[in-house]
């Protein structure tokens, strides 16, 4: 059982580029989030989707841009990096609701814009 | 705005000591508080959770406190050791909003 699958584990980009943050899940998860870890920031979330189809902004939406074709993938598009978009990201899945709700991280992305 | 609040921002036990994460909260909205534990290099993990309509949750070495009137919840590391070394945040959630809300991370240390 791979769970969240991220991919890649590292990227380096330069200002202006743009790029795919890849994001898999295999436990049938309806929700689907994509966050951004920052030191003194905790985590953030960027864009969220509640099944196929639907998606919604989060806290910190600006650059980046998400799609929801299938339960199980759900990639994040950086359409023009910058350097504030420096950060490790993190892909969650879940069940939502009830007292088993538990968010299921991938290993994480670390980006640098250069 | 940060509407979760957490401290102290680093925090060192030593080895059988216990260690205490605190958190303050102001939308009265939420009301789900997870804590996940991170390790370095891997993606945060659920460690324990409560509702509000308890105010205490334990499970094994770890606790919840929570006091709904203070708007404050905590964590209590019972009989600390290396391996809790590890980041902690705590969270907070509003039942159909579909959002997390994490605090800033406590980043503790166990003696060995």
């Amino acid at each position: 059982n791979a769970g969240v699958t991220q991919t890649p584990k590292f990227q380096v980009l330069k200002t202006g580029q743009s790029m795919t943050l890849q994001c898999a899940q295999d436990m049938n998860h309806e929700y689907m989030s994509w966050y951004r870890q920052d030191p003194g920031m905790g985590l953030r979330l960027i864009h969220y989707s509640v099944g196929a189809g639907i998606t919604d902004q989060g806290e910190v939406p600006n650059g980046y841009n998400v799609s929801r074709s299938t339960t199980e993938d759900f990639p994040l598009r950086l359409l023009s990096a910058a350097p504030s978009q420096t950060s490790v990201y993190f892909c969650a899945s879940s069940y939502w609701g009830g007292e088993s709700e538990k968010l299921f991280f991938g290993s994480g992305t670390q980006l640098s814009v250069l | 705005q940060q509407q979760v609040k957490q401290s102290p921002q680093s925090l060192i036990v030593q080895k059988g000591g216990i260690s205490i994460i605190n958190c303050a909260y102001e939308n009265t909205a939420f009301d789900y508080f997870p804590w996940y534990q991170q390790f370095p290099g891997k993606g945060p993990a659920l460690l324990i959770a409560i509702r509000p309509d308890v105010s205490e949750k334990k499970e094994g070495r770890f606790t919840i406190s929570f006091n709904k009137s203070a708007k404050q919840f905590s964590l209590h590391i019972m009989d600390s050791q290396p391996g809790d070394s590890a980041t902690y945040f705590c969270a907070a959630s509003t039942s159909g909003t579909y959002k997390y809300i994490f605090g800033t991370g406590t980043r503790l240390k166990v003696l060995a």
